[in-house]
Formats: structure tokens, sequence, C-alpha cells
């Protein structure tokens, strides 16, 4: 099972400012299968990227994913008061699909 | 526009199985473009996938549940369902369904179903 470690646990952020998420898996990632989603309280999970940098159906472009290997980044260029939340990061090249422990951005 | 809906009891008794239902609305689970799946969330806790199925029954189950876990399909109704058997205390979650495309990722969930397992 591939496990994925994201850092920093808490991000705190003002709006305006830029965050910069990490996700690193305890093995390559097949095709770079990694998708980030975001969590709001009381809410599903929704899907932000996929195959590490492809943004989903109707996710803003300050959204971007990148990397590849073990090593992906979450990264929201001109943080919105919408996007305080938790990130995941998942896999999905190998069974079974693991998600990260999450990221929660907080307002500063 | 799809939408997901999860149904069903809310507390299970432990040793019991729960047993939760994913009615879709807006698209066809017969589709060949998707399967349907299962996550849970327990409280204040992160994501675990359960597993998934095809519309012609193929599953796929996370090694750590498999031994207990059931997801079919009733195409009649456009239904799937999750069995969970001997359910305990740290089956307590949030549980979701979703469509998943073929690749793997979740793009549609319903809007999850709490189910406590207690006495």
């Amino acid at each position: 099972e591939i496990v994925l470690t994201q850092s920093p646990g808490t991000l705190s952020l003002s709006p305006g400012e830029r965050a910069t998420l990490s996700c690193r898996a305890s093995q390559s990632i097949r095709s770079s299968y990694l998708a980030w989603y975001q969590q709001k309280p009381g809410q599903a999970p929704r899907l932000l990227i996929y195959g590490a940098s492809s943004r989903a159906t109707g996710i803003p472009d300050r959204f971007s994913g990148s990397g590849s290997g073990t090593d992906f980044t979450l990264t929201i260029s001109r943080l919105e008061p919408e996007d305080f939340a938790v990130y995941y990061c998942q896999q999905y090249g190998s069974s079974p699909k693991t998600f990260g422990q999450g990221t929660k951005l907080e307002i500063k | 526009q799809l939408q997901l809906q999860e149904s069903g009891p809310g507390l299970v008794k432990p040793s019991e199985t729960l047993s939760l239902t994913c009615t879709v609305s807006g698209g066809s689970i017969s589709s060949t473009n998707y399967y349907w799946g299962w996550i849970r969330q327990p409280p204040k806790k992160g994501l675990e996938w359960i597993g998934s199925m095809y519309y012609s029954g193929t599953t796929f189950y996370n090694p750590s549940l498999k031994s207990r876990v059931t997801i079919s399909v009733d195409t009649s109704k456009n239904q799937f369902s999750l069995k969970l058997r001997s359910v305990t205390a740290a089956d307590t979650a949030v549980y979701y369904c979703g469509r998943e495309d073929l690749t793997g990722t979740t793009g549609y969930w319903g809007q999850g179903t709490l189910v406590t397992v207690s006495s």
C-alpha cells in the first residue's frame, strides 16, 4: 500500500497570499495518478486536480498541481476567502487507492 | 446534473451488518465510462477508500476491508449498495458514495451519511 504524507499539517495564510501544499508518496506513483481534493466542513470532498496537474471541470486557474514520482505539490496562487479548507491528496495508480492525512489551510 | 444520495440506518449495533444504498439520478449507473464506489471518513479523521464496482458487477475492494465488504448494483433501480459485516466502533464514520472515472478519481460525491456503531 502506498502511504501519502502531506505537509504541513496546518498552513496559516492570509487572503491574497500564495499557498504551497506538499504530498510525498512512500513509493513512485504510476503514471502520475495523483489527485487533490478540497473539503469544507460538513461537505463532501471536491475534486480539484487529477493526473498530478490537470484541473477538474470548473476549478479556477489559481489552483495548480505539479510533481511526479514521489513528490507532488498543490499551489494556490492567490488565496480567496473560500479557499480556506482541508486539502487531501490521493493516489489512484495502485490498489488500494489511498489518501494523505490532509493539510488544513486556515486564515491567519 | 448528476446527483448521488446515500440512505440507510444511522445507528448499527456492534457485530451486526452496516447496509447503505446510493441512489443515482441524472445519469445511468450502467454507463461504461465509470465505476461506482464508497469512501468513508471517521469523525475528525481522513478519507479511506472502501471499494468500487463496475455496472457489470466487477468489484475492487480495499484489502483492509475485503473480508467484510460487499458492493453490489441494482441497475433496474439505478442504485448500488454497500454491506459491511461484523462492524465495531472503528467503523463509525461518514460514508460517501461516489462516481469514479475509469482512471480512479471521484468526480461526483453524495452528501455523505453518518453511521454510528454503538449498542
